[in-house]
């Protein structure tokens, strides 16, 4: 089974800052890479799907780059409502995989 | 607008059965494929199964494989989740979600969740 990675576990940025979080595939999964934003006890959304796409409705200060094992998702000037959990999700094939997670906070 | 209710969770004995229901409404469900994945308290995100939107492909987890089967009514635009030989690792914030299309697909819709505890 593939195994999803996700790098750093947790981070504190201050209001406006630039903030990447890495997810990385035990093996190439071209771009079937969805990204979720988990805010504290509530439901998953849906941030980017095949990799770089950006959810409709999902602002624009958030992106995704990558393929094949490598990925990224970049918060270009982070705020205060960005204060979740982010998880990396590979979705082409069963075992469905979500990244462990990577906590993001306000400095 | 695309809706998901879960119901039917609650406290399940160690060996024992439980069925989650998740009522979809706002979209053609047959058209959709759908997924359940749950949340151990603290923890992080588990994908547990799917399926097609005509019900007629599956897939599990390994370690729920044989215990749980998932299910549709399209009829009733009703998932479902029969959870069987339950675990005390099964505790859980289960949640349905529907697929952005196809079978393997992220997804776009979550429901609130349903809470399984498995105590004796």
């Amino acid at each position: 089974d593939i195994q999803m990675t996700q790098s750093p576990s947790s981070l504190s940025a201050s209001v406006g800052d630039r903030v990447t979080i890495t997810c990385r595939a035990s093996q190439g999964i071209s771009n079937y890479l969805a990204w979720y934003q988990q805010k504290p006890g509530k439901v998953p959304k849906l941030l980017i799907y095949a990799a770089s796409t950006l959810q409709s409705g999902v602002p624009s200060r958030f992106s995704g780059s990558g393929s094949g094992t490598d990925f990224t998702l970049t918060i270009s000037s982070l705020q205060p409502e960005d204060v979740a959990t982010y998880y990396c999700q590979k979705y082409n094939t069963a075992p469905i995989t979500f990244g462990p997670g990577t906590k993001v906070d306000i400095k | 607008e695309v809706q998901l209710l879960e119901s039917g969770g609650g406290l399940g004995q160690p060996g024992g059965s439980l069925r989650l229901s998740c009522a979809a409404s706002g979209f053609t469900f047959s058209d959709y494929g759908m997924t359940w994945v749950r949340q151990a308290p603290g923890k992080g995100l588990e994908w547990v199964s799917l399926i097609s939107g005509n019900g007629g492909n599956t897939d599990y987890a390994d370690s729920v494989r044989g215990r749980f089967t998932i299910s549709r009514d399209n009829s009733k635009n009703t998932l479902y989740l029969q959870m069987n030989s339950l675990r005390a690792e099964d505790t859980a914030i289960y949640y349905c979600a529907k697929h952005t299309s196809g079978s393997y697909r992220p997804s776009d819709y979550w429901g609130q969740g349903a809470l399984v505890t498995v105590s004796s």
